[in-house]
């Protein structure tokens, strides 16, 4: 059974960098699979942040202006995101979640549970 | 890349067919799924490919996409299918792309 759990700090300061990660487990991240952030403020609908497949190739949502590094960890089995020069508008519910297909058009069929992370002094 | 626009609310009577809509220039040239998500959880994937239902999905759940727009129809909708739903557009150069949800209420 695949499964995703993200982990990080709840708070981040203003101007700083937020920093998660997601475990994989029940399948290896060398799988020819897209993996994905996605984030979805409080009250708000869901924005897609980006993705990147186990060979490092990456994209991005450009409205977020090239604040966001997404890696992948293989030996620890997980893929990280940084955002940099948060502000409160970068305060959500982060998931990380899976597209199944090596071309990335199967849809996100494996969701973390989320991770609340708030920007605040 | 573009947005995707969706009806902020749908109603729908227990035991009838509630289609939600999806809106995007030339929408139908790139591939949508749809979401289901309960307050408090993650979303679930119920629709893939426009139309495919992954495993776990109930046949009452269907879709479909063409030029501007994508539908998700849910057919004999229960009182469990309430619930917000989100479009998402997937283009092989651009990648990903949420609409802005809506929230089905099953009176």
């Amino acid at each position: 059974q695949v499964r995703l759990q993200e982990a990080g700090p709840g708070l981040v300061k203003p101007s700083g960098t937020l920093s998660l990660t997601c475990a994989v487990s029940g399948i290896s991240i060398s799988s020819h699979h897209w993996w994905n952030w996605v984030r979805q403020p409080p009250g708000k609908g869901l924005e897609w942040i980006g993705e990147i497949f186990y060979s490092g190739r990456s994209k991005y949502n450009q409205s977020l202006k090239g604040r966001v590094t997404i890696s992948v960890d293989k030996s620890n089995y997980q893929f990280s995101l940084k955002v940099s020069s948060v502000t409160a508008a970068d305060t959500a519910v982060y998931f990380c979640a899976r597209d199944p297909s090596p071309n990335g058009s199967d849809g996100f069929d494996i969701w973390g549970q989320g991770i609340m992370v708030t920007v605040s002094s | 890349s573009y947005d995707l626009t969706q009806p902020p609310s749908v109603s729908v009577s227990p035991g009838q067919t509630a289609s939600i809509t999806c809106s995007g220039d030339n929408l139908g040239e790139d591939y949508a799924s749809w979401y289901q998500q309960k307050p408090g959880q993650s979303p679930v994937l119920v629709i893939y490919q426009d139309n495919k239902r992954p495993s776990g999905i109930p046949e009452r759940f269907s879709g479909s996409n063409s030029g501007n727009t994508a539908t998700l129809t849910i057919s004999g909708t229960q009182a469990l299918d309430e619930a917000d739903y989100y479009c998402q557009a997937w283009d092989k150069s651009t990648a990903r792309i949420f609409g802005g949800g809506t929230k089905l209420t099953v009176l």
